[in-house]
């Protein structure tokens, strides 16, 4: 069990916007920056937003992240086959003496 | 070009032991905090352990604390992760990662698997 929770699965047309949310708690994302990490299969994890709405130079803007409370979204605006991999945001959570969460992970799949 | 490379990885008898290292490279390896990430199979990403620039500061997951142990070497610009009385359930991709403030884990290694089987 997931301390961030994230949908396992999420599906779009190419061209379509596709949202992935992710819920925590105010010990996490209440109260920390968030995360996402795209995963293509067989690889490792590559940074994809951070400080909750910021791309790395290289990510297309495409690409969004949002936050509100204790909950975060990403984006994924004119969806392309490319796109297809698994989508995972993490927070630093501050109870007990601190430590990285992540959420289960969802599939994007592009029909 | 920053670059970090797993290695130690294999198969090992529950309650063995094993010794994984990640070289980096590419950047100044003293100035940065590290982690270790592992994903078992066909599993999501866990968060393992966390070590600041100057080792003052170490986290563990609950889940490995008491059988895990982080170091670095910054001469040698390597992290480590020790692993004993190791479980089935450790078995898992182990992928070192960077993490730079603000920025979250900004590089990630291409990971060493773990496999803890009888």
């Amino acid at each position: 069990q997931s301390v961030l929770t994230q949908p396992p699965s999420a599906s779009g047309t190419p061209g379509q916007r596709v949202t992935i949310s992710c819920s925590g708690s105010s010990s996490n994302i209440g109260s920390n920056y968030v995360y996402w990490y795209q995963q293509l299969p067989g690889t490792a994890p590559k940074l994809l937003i951070y400080r909750n709405n910021q791309r790395p130079s290289g990510v297309p803007d495409r690409f969004s992240g949002s936050k509100s409370g204790t909950s975060a979204s990403l984006a994924i605006s004119g969806l392309r086959s490319e796109d297809e991999a698994d989508y995972y945001c993490a927070a630093w959570d501050d109870s007990l003496s601190g430590y990285w969460v992540f959420g289960g992970g969802t599939k994007l799949t592009v029909l | 070009e920053v670059q970090l490379v797993e290695s130690g990885g294999g198969l090992v008898q529950p309650g063995g032991s094993l010794r994984l290292s990640c070289a980096a490279s590419g950047f100044t390896f003293s100035s940065y905090s590290m982690n270790w990430v592992r994903q078992a199979p066909g599993k999501g990403l866990e968060w393992v352990s966390y070590i600041s620039s100057s080792s003052s500061t170490i986290y563990y997951a609950d889940s490995v604390k008491g059988r895990f142990t982080i170091s670095r070497d910054n001469a040698k610009n390597s992290l480590y992760l020790q692993m004993n009385s190791l479980r089935a359930e450790d078995t898992a991709v182990y992928y070192c990662a960077r993490n730079t403030r603000g920025l979250g884990f900004d590089y990630w290694g291409q990971g060493t698997l773990v496999t803890v089987s009888s």
